[in-house]
């Protein structure tokens, strides 16, 4: 089946620093990626959709300069925390669309343990 | 708006008891419902979902149907297994979107 990878699967950053965060999809090609974080003990939240060579759109109330999105190839796409604060910590989900999928056919990462120190 | 709620967890249960996790919905129009798992150290996978009315959704000896009437999507299995221990989020996504909504999830332990 299709299988997304992301790196790293842990990181502890100190406050003030940015961190980046990968997500790959490893055997198709994705125009479309989607980027999650989870609270504790809460559901997922979307933060942003990603599309392949254009600007990531962005869910209200989620910092575009802040949380910045790459998604330079139909294989990968980044997520950069600048300026990370504690509040930051969270888990990181991303997900993907194949390319001749429909929207609801996504493939999840095992997600990243972000922690700010 | 449209959000989704799920029973809290966590679930414990023998193995080959029954499993019924709730889940309601609230949404403007029909939406896809969707159940996925997420096994310990694994990224979410999609075990079943239905996209209309009274579609059943099956997979793994899981089952859901979609009643319109009582907006839910509840997951059933008549037999679990200490393999099934795994995060269930309900989910549901609206028609020409992108965007899927979670429920919190159903952590589900069995004990053998």
């Amino acid at each position: 089946g299709a299988v997304v990878s992301q790196h790293p699967s842990r990181v502890i950053c100190k406050s003030g620093t940015s961190v980046k965060i990968e997500c790959r999809s490893l055997d198709f090609q994705a125009t479309t990626m989607f980027w999650y974080r989870q609270f504790p003990k809460k559901s997922l939240m979307l933060m942003a959709t990603s599309n392949e060579g254009s600007k990531a759109t962005y869910e209200q109330g989620v910092e575009k300069d802040k949380f910045l999105i790459n998604h330079a190839s139909l294989t990968l796409s980044t997520l950069t925390v600048t300026s990370a604060h504690p509040e930051d910590s969270s888990f990181y989900i991303c997900s993907a669309t194949p390319k001749t999928a429909p929207l609801d056919e996504q493939y999840f990462g095992p997600g990243t343990r972000l922690t700010v120190t | 708006g449209n959000s989704v709620t799920q029973m809290e967890g966590p679930v414990t249960l023998s193995e080959e008891a029954f499993l019924t996790i709730n889940c309601t919905y609230t949404a403007t129009g029909y939406p896809s419902l969707f159940w996925y798992v997420q096994y310990p150290g694994e990224g979410l996978q999609l075990l079943l979902k239905a996209t209309k009315a009274d579609d059943k959704g099956s997979n793994k000896g899981f089952e859901a149907t979609y009643r319109k009437e009582t907006t839910s999507f509840h997951l059933e299995k008549g037999s679990v297994q200490v393999s099934d221990s795994a995060v269930y989020f309900c989910a549901l996504m609206l028609r020409g979107a992108s965007k899927i909504i979670f429920g919190s999830g159903t952590r589900l332990s069995i004990r053998p």
